[in-house]
């Protein structure tokens, strides 16, 4: 069955730092990847989409890589802050209307 | 504001009880979404909209019961809920399968 992996466990990092996140999947070949913000008590905003003829894709502090050949996204942010603080959650889409997503990464930006 | 509203943002109900989640888009999309979240998770897709024809129902329980009356509006209808029910319960829309837009949720607790 299709499955997304994301690390369960939080990331803690100091201000200014990269965060790097990780996304694998299995059992699929996602047409496209999104990556979603969401905060305690309210519900996931998009933040960037790649397309799988797309190595890497950025806006502002972010940067998206995807590789089909390992099954893996990774999800820069740099010069982090604080206000990054949230939990961050990948979604293979192989098109269509079912999008699923992974369960998050935790980030906490220690100021 | 998301663009998505979800009304109430809190309900608390027995198990007996009957209940609606209500949800409106105001960003012209024509996919409409209900997602549920519970803790520590991932995003559950239960059912899925298109110009309100469903598309989509990822072997959801009778008990809850979608409704879709128009492009704009989703709601979910409760009966009968058990207390493993007791989650956030997202809608979200989109234009045809980009990026979803979703709504801050509604908090549901069944005891």
């Amino acid at each position: 069955s299709q499955k997304i992996e994301q690390n369960s466990e939080a990331l803690n990092i100091q201000e200014g730092k990269t965060a790097t996140l990780t996304c694998n999947y299995t059992n699929y070949s996602p047409a496209y990847l999104q990556w979603y913000r969401q905060d305690p008590g309210r519900g996931p905003v998009f933040l960037l989409l790649i397309r799988e003829n797309e190595k890497e894709k950025r806006k502002e502090r972010l940067k998206v890589t995807f590789d089909t050949t390992l099954k893996q996204s990774l999800f820069h942010i740099t010069a982090s802050q604080p206000a990054d603080s949230a939990t961050y959650l990948c979604a293979p889409n192989t098109g269509g209307f079912k999008t699923i997503f992974g369960a998050g990464t935790r980030l906490f930006v220690k100021a | 504001e998301t663009g998505v509203t979800q009304t109430p943002r809190h309900l608390v109900m027995g198990m007996t009880n009957k209940k609606s989640l209500k949800c409106e888009q105001h960003l012209g999309h024509n996919a409409m979404y209900w997602y549920k979240q519970s803790a520590k998770k991932p995003l559950e897709l239960m059912f899925v909209y298109n110009f309100k024809e469903q598309t989509e129902n990822n072997s959801v329980p009778s008990r809850f019961s979608p409704e879709c009356p128009n492009s704009s509006h989703l709601f979910l209808h409760l009966h009968t809920l058990q207390p493993e029910d007791s989650a956030l319960y997202l809608c979200a829309s989109s234009f045809y399968n980009s990026p979803l837009h979703f709504g801050n949720g509604t908090r549901l607790t069944v005891t």
